[in-house]
């Protein structure tokens, strides 16, 4: 049973240049977030997926745009990147069960961005 | 809105002893779930246990043990005769339900962490 995958591992790109990284979720999720973690901080939710369509948006700029494909694998894209965009960047997957809400959240290894 | 507050930076305690983590929320909605996720220094979340708001019972998963406490809003969990490999940092998250009938969304909101350090 394949847990959630996230490419590449590391990036290192400089201010102002875009990023898409990459996200397939764990077998039988269809549900798919995004979120940055910053150095000593906590996770901070930035947008999630269902139905290939935005469906909760946290306190993140429009710089910061995704996609999910029709086989629930996602991307996040980072545009005019700033220094203070360097983090972990976490995908998460879940189920969702209709009217039972859904599973819990499971997270993939992260892809730590640095921008120079 | 709903927040999380791990009061406790940084712990660290002798292998073997108990240590406790604290946990405090705060949300609106009477229904809601809690979660711990335990993070190895390789950055990967590893998921511990989730709550429903509706279930108070205390629950014990072999070395583990959580507490939650709706009166206080707390959910505190407990390492008991820690390990070295316990070592990591330790987030408290919250998740609310809303807007189900329009599909719905999940926003989880982490505490800060606490960063558990288990010394040999």
């Amino acid at each position: 049973d394949a847990g959630v995958t996230q490419s590449p591992t590391h990036l290192i790109k400089t201010r102002g240049q875009q990023v898409t990284l990459r996200c397939s979720p764990k077998s039988g999720h269809d549900t798919v977030s995004w979120y940055q973690q910053a150095l000593g901080q906590g996770p901070q939710f930035i947008f999630q997926y269902y139905e290939e369509e935005e469906r909760q948006r946290g306190n993140f700029p429009d710089r910061f745009s995704g996609h999910q494909f029709p086989n629930y694998s996602s991307e996040l894209n980072v545009n005019a990147l700033l220094l203070g965009d360097s983090a972990l960047y976490l995908c998460a997957s879940s189920f969702y069960f209709g009217d039972r809400g859904f599973e819990t959240q499971y997270f993939g290894p992260g892809t730590r961005l640095l921008v120079l | 809105a709903q927040k999380v507050t791990q009061a406790q930076t940084e712990i660290s305690v002798v292998e073997k002893e108990d240590v406790t983590l604290d946990c405090v929320y705060e949300t609106r909605d009477t229904t809601y779930y809690l979660f711990w996720y335990k993070q190895p220094p390789s950055g990967e979340l590893v998921f511990l246990i989730r709550r429903n708001s509706f279930d108070e019972q205390n629950e014990i998963s072999g070395r583990y043990s959580w507490n939650f406490q709706k009166s206080t809003s707390s959910f505190n969990f407990t390492i008991t005769a820690s390990q070295v490999v316990d070592s990591a940092v330790y987030f408290c998250a919250l998740s609310e339900r809303e807007n189900m009938n329009s599909g719905g969304y999940q926003k989880v909101t982490f505490g800060t962490g606490t960063k558990l350090q288990v010394i040999p």
